[in-house]
């Protein structure tokens, strides 16, 4: 089935740097664009990134711009988004999103259709 | 950025009730709004697309209309399993933004 897993969460210092990987399986992963998006704890959704099926397209948050990158590796079925420079308003549960709508055949980039479970990062001294 | 604005807040409601959430685009977005449930916990959940297309098997009692820059949706009569939070998103342009959510209570 079409299944989505994030990983790489944890605990970090404010300053430091974290990974965060997406594993995904069920469907032709180099064919679909992704999303990031987080919630902070109690909080709404935040989108935080996207990219394209081959990385031609890069978008990010203002939040987040500069200091977290996105990319993927097609070879391995898997979506990261690299964090440097974390802030303690970082802190939240990060999921990844495909995008899987269209609309008369053509892609539609803004809507998720299925989303990770989520993994948590906590941005704490 | 184009910002959403989601009322109520909160609505207290009853198993077989009707139910309406509405959100409101700062800018015209066409029909480009998503709407997703989301439980606690759990990911969030794709219901409409395109302002009222149905996703993929989620329940005919789930419904979405747009009116200019205004968006609804519709439980015509809830469930038990429809007690969650609700969000709007315009899929018109980056950043995509979401509204702050409209959590759904039961009375």
């Amino acid at each position: 089935q079409v299944q989505l897993v994030e990983s790489g969460g944890g605990v970090v210092q404010p300053g430091r740097s974290l990974r965060l990987s997406c594993a995904a399986s069920g469907f032709t992963f180099s064919r679909s664009a992704m999303h990031w998006v987080r919630q902070a704890p109690g909080k709404g959704l935040e989108w935080m990134s996207f990219i394209s099926y081959d990385e031609s397209s890069k978008y990010y948050a203002d939040s987040v711009k500069g200091r977290f990158t996105i990319s993927r590796d097609n070879s391995k079925n898997t979506l990261y988004l690299q964090m440097n420079s974390l802030r303690t308003e970082d802190t939240a549960v990060y999921y990844c999103a495909r995008v899987g709508i269209t609309i008369f055949g053509v892609v539609i980039n803004f809507y998720m259709d299925v989303w990770g479970k989520g993994t948590t990062v906590t941005v704490s001294s | 950025d184009i910002q959403m604005t989601q009322s109520p807040s909160s609505v207290s409601a009853s198993v077989g009730d009707r139910v309406t959430i509405s959100c409101r685009a700062s800018q015209g977005i066409s029909n480009w709004l998503a709407w997703y449930q989301q439980k606690p916990g759990k990911a969030p959940k794709l219901l409409i697309y395109a302002a009222s297309s149905l996703q993929s098997g989620v329940p005919s009692r789930f419904s979405g209309t747009a009116s200019g820059t205004d968006f609804t949706l519709t439980i015509s009569s809830l469930q038990p399993e429809d007690f969650a939070t609700y969000y709007c998103q315009q899929a018109n342009s980056f950043p995509i933004t979401f509204g702050q959510g409209t959590r759904l209570e039961i009375k």
